[in-house]
């Protein structure tokens, strides 16, 4: 059983088109995540979800569009796609949103989005 | 804002002990982790330091001291396939913002 997924695994498109990636955790945890890692390897925040609550929410172009329609989902729409768009779009989630100890952050394999 | 750094690519001998150093400036600390990221996979929890010391698990160890900003990890008895990323990251305030490091890329030789 996956714990954390995330459909496709693989994104090509053209410059300019309009795209989405979901995620679904099954562990039962009430906050999730997207991260943005480039080609550095840099692993950046970007939204962050608590019972479909958005609570962080960082500087990112408005292109880039969340939606938790529930707690063990989240999607990611990519509005007129840019080439800068390009990276690896990861998915995770954790217990909860307060601070605790060992709120340990479980990570989807990745949707590998390559814009043309 | 908050800043961590972390050496960017280190080379250790299959069988010996590596180090990987951590430092980091924020406000509203609230505790460091250390996950190890394969090639071409997601990051996998290794660690998590709150208070100062060493927490041991295996054969790897994390330390944390909070007054100089630092952590380490440490890996002993190294295999090749401990040869990946390791990345640094930090929570601060109250919501479960964490922010990553660059990650240390380690090579494990024969």
């Amino acid at each position: 059983d996956t714990a954390v997924s995330q459909t496709p695994k693989y994104l090509v498109t053209q410059m300019g088109n309009d795209k989405s990636i979901k995620c679904e955790q099954n562990l039962g945890h009430d906050t999730m995540y997207w991260y943005k890692q480039d080609s550095k390897k840099f692993l950046k925040i970007m939204f962050s979800y608590n019972n479909k609550e958005l609570i962080i929410n960082e500087t990112v172009p408005n292109r880039f569009s969340p939606k938790s329609p529930d707690k063990a989902h989240l999607n990611l729409h990519i509005n007129s796609l840019e080439l800068g768009d390009s990276a690896v779009y990861f998915c995770a989630s954790s217990h909860g949103k307060l601070a605790g100890a060992g709120e340990t952050q479980y990570f989807g394999p990745g949707t590998r989005l390559l814009v043309l | 804002g908050q800043n961590i750094d972390q050496p960017t690519e280190m080379t250790a001998t299959e069988g010996a002990i590596v180090q990987i150093n951590c430092t980091y400036q924020t406000s509203g600390f609230n505790g460091l982790f250390w996950y190890q990221q394969h090639a071409g996979e997601a990051p996998t929890f290794l660690s998590y330091n709150v208070l100062d010391g060493l927490e041991e698990k295996g054969r790897f160890s994390s330390f944390l001291s909070r007054s100089k900003g630092y952590s380490y990890l440490l890996l002993k008895e190294l295999q090749m396939k401990d040869s990946a990323s390791y990345l640094c990251a930090v929570r601060s305030g109250g919501y479960q913002k964490v922010t990553f490091g660059t990650g240390t890329k380690l090579q494990v030789i024969p």
